[in-house]
């Protein structure tokens, strides 16, 4: 069954400090991982894309990494900001277009002042 | 370009009572998907177009559903009758060929 896990469900942190969230993903045929940030009440926003070649990605503070062997990929924030706060979803597509997405129920992000 | 605009925003309805979302993409792109999100299932494709037609209806959930795109710049999706467990967000996206998808910020549907 394709399934997109994420964790944790929610972390809270100081504002200035890092954090690492992760993904696990049993999606076959592989296309492409997203993440998206989620502000409350809005809409998804497309953060990182990774094909199956690409190790790494970064998007400002935004680190996204993917082993496509152990079917992992993690998100980086340095250096938090309040702003940060949000869900941030992880996306696997299937090799069949964009169509064919397996959303993870996301990570829940507070950055404390 | 004002991004893909739905409206509602917030829609609060009695059950039994037919509910319309609507969406007007970005112009330019060829594909419209609507999703419905949840904090038990989170993201969930219901229905996409491409090009005004539908092909691919098999996430929407009952026949209470339906979603329509009569033009390149206008999308309807229509719960009737409306349930309960029908509350939820419902998210429209467009995206072209060679684009990434953008979604607009949503209809907030609380059926009670």
């Amino acid at each position: 069954k394709n399934q997109v896990e994420q964790s944790p469900q929610s972390l809270i942190i100081l504002e200035g400090k890092n954090c690492t969230l992760q993904c696990n993903y049993t999606v076959s045929p592989f296309s492409n991982l997203r993440w998206y940030k989620q502000d409350t009440g809005r809409g998804p926003v497309s953060l990182t894309i990774m094909t199956f070649s690409e190790n790494t990605k970064s998007n400002g503070r935004y680190t996204a990494t993917l082993d496509a062997d152990t079917k992992q990929s993690s998100l980086h924030i340095t250096a938090s900001q309040l702003s940060d706060s949000a869900s941030y979803i992880c996306v696997v597509s299937l090799n069949t277009g964009f169509q064919k997405l397996v959303f993870g129920t996301g990570t829940r992000l507070l950055v404390s002042p | 370009d004002a991004g893909v605009i739905q409206s509602p925003r917030h829609e609060v309805t009695e059950m039994g009572q037919e509910v319309t979302l609507r969406c007007k993409p970005i112009s330019g792109h060829d594909y419209l998907f609507w999703y419905r999100q949840t904090m038990m299932r989170g993201l969930e494709l219901l229905i996409y177009f491409n090009n005004n037609v539908p092909i691919d209806d098999s996430g929407m959930p009952e026949d209470r559903f339906s979603a329509k795109m009569p033009n390149a710049s206008f999308s309807t999706l229509k719960i009737q009758p409306s349930e309960p467990r029908d509350s939820a967000v419902y998210f429209c996206a467009s995206k072209g060929s060679l684009t990434e998808a953008f979604f607009g910020q949503g209809t907030r549907l609380t059926v009670v």
